[in-house]
């Protein structure tokens, strides 16, 4: 079946620092792919869509420059935390939809931002 | 607003009764409905797909309802399993558009 991998599955840094996660489509290819932010006990929240060789669009309230997206492949988008603080501190998530079938989420990035 | 509730309460059960969870959504006219399953630090596993023209959909033990008119879908999980513990994510999409949008989630624990 189709899989999502996400790499780093945990990240621990200091404040200030960037953080890069990938999101990989393994076994297809991805125009598209979602990224979702998720805070302890809560629902997943749809921060932006990575949309491959373009701009990626954002969800309300998400800024763009704190959040920097990159798909430069069908296989492979980036997200980017930049002077990464306490309060993004969360558990993120991308998914990528395999043709027809519905979403299919990665296993998620632990951050925690001292 | 737009809303989409499911039971914020866990849900307790014993094992081999049937969990019964519920939707509701307000000032929203999916195109389908999603049934997601999350085990804790993971991410969501896809379980069923509805759209908005069915009224029932069944996976082996899962069964979905869709009651456009109530704006509600119901999951059931029948003769639960301790392994069927997990929290359970409703999401909804719009016509046109693959962006979902995601229920709190009912966390359910199967007692043995």
């Amino acid at each position: 079946g189709a899989v999502v991998s996400q790499h780093p599955s945990w990240v621990i840094c200091k404040s200030g620092t960037s953080v890069k996660i990938e999101c990989r489509s393994l076994d297809f290819q991805a125009t598209t792919m979602f990224w979702y932010r998720q805070f302890p006990k809560q629902s997943l929240m749809l921060m932006a869509t990575s949309n491959e060789g373009s701009k990626a669009t954002y969800e309300q309230g998400v800024e763009k420059d704190k959040f920097l997206i990159n798909h430069a492949s069908l296989t492979l988008s980036t997200l980017t935390v930049t002077s990464a603080h306490p309060e993004d501190s969360s558990f993120y998530i991308c998914s990528a939809k395999p043709g027809n079938q519905p979403q299919h989420f990665g296993d998620g990035t632990r951050l925690s931002i001292l | 607003s737009q809303k989409i509730e499911q039971n914020s309460e866990a849900l307790n059960i014993q094992e081999g009764k049937t969990a019964t969870l519920t939707c509701n959504y307000t000032n929203y006219s999916p195109a389908y409905l999603q049934w997601y399953r999350q085990d804790p630090g993971r991410g969501p596993v896809f379980l069923l797909l509805i759209r908005e023209n069915e009224k029932e959909k069944r996976k082996e033990r899962l069964k979905v309802t869709f009651d456009t008119t109530l704006k509600q879908s119901l999951f059931h999980i029948t003769a639960s399993q301790p392994a069927d513990s997990a929290t359970y994510l409703c999401a909804l999409v719009k016509a046109a558009g693959n962006k979902l949008t995601f229920g709190g989630g009912t966390r359910v624990l199967v007692k043995p």
